[in-house]
């Protein structure tokens, strides 16, 4: 069955610090991978997404991800991360229909 | 970039009434557009995905005569509870597809909460 788990319900790190958050998929096929930010009360923001190609993706606000295939992995990363990052991270796999994980939630500590 | 707004952003409606909530693209055609529930904390569920000019395909559990999916026109989708009761209480999100349904990327509107006394 096609599954995306996101094994940290949440994660706290400091303003500044690194930031990885997990994600691995189960799919029958070569996936389409996403990740979504969701501030409280709003929408889905797509923050990058991969198709294929280079497995190191490049995203939106110093987001990139990787792409393991060995691993079913398509983990999050941010180098430093800011205040205003705080919030909810989605991991989806698309195909005919698009699953999403469960979330993590980010909080950053001053 | 793709805008979609969704509206209203918050409805409160008595028992027993129905509340309509549009989903619009702004800048672009969507072909299809998802409809998605999400409770306090937890994950999106998909609820339906709307097809321009057809009917809409409900995932298992989904009462389709109780959430009327209308999708007339290509940059327009609309969710319509019926009946709605407190248990109907829940933040409802669209998205609009750009690609094709398959491996298309979802933009998605800023979500209406809706909260049935």
């Amino acid at each position: 069955a096609q599954s995306v788990t996101q094994p940290d319900i949440h994660i706290t790190v400091s303003e500044g610090a690194s930031l990885e958050l997990r994600c691995n998929y189960s799919y029958g096929a070569t996936p389409y991978l996403f990740w979504y930010v969701q501030s409280p009360g709003q929408g889905l923001q797509l923050l990058l997404k991969y198709f294929s190609g280079d497995t190191l993706v490049q995203g939106i606000k110093g987001f990139e991800a990787e792409f393991k295939r060995s691993q079913s992995s398509f983990n999050l990363r941010k180098p430093s991360v800011h205040w205003s990052d705080a919030a909810e991270y989605f991991c989806a796999v698309g195909g005919f229909k698009t699953i999403f994980g469960a979330g993590t939630r980010l909080f950053v500590k001053a | 970039g793709a805008v979609v707004s969704q509206h209203p952003s918050w409805v409160i409606c008595k028992s027993g009434t129905s509340v309509k909530i549009e989903c619009r693209s702004l800048d672009f055609q969507a072909t299809t557009m998802f409809w998605y529930r999400q409770f306090p904390k937890q994950s999106l569920m998909l609820m339906a995905t709307s097809n321009e000019g057809s009917k809409a395909t409900y995932e298992q559990g989904v009462e389709k005569d109780k959430f009327l999916i209308n999708h007339a026109s290509l940059t327009l989708s609309t969710l319509t509870v019926t009946s709605a009761h407190p248990e109907d209480s829940s933040f409802y999100i669209c998205s609009a597809a750009i690609g094709g349904a398959t491996e298309g990327i979802q933009y998605f509107g800023a979500g209406t909460r809706l909260s049935v006394l």
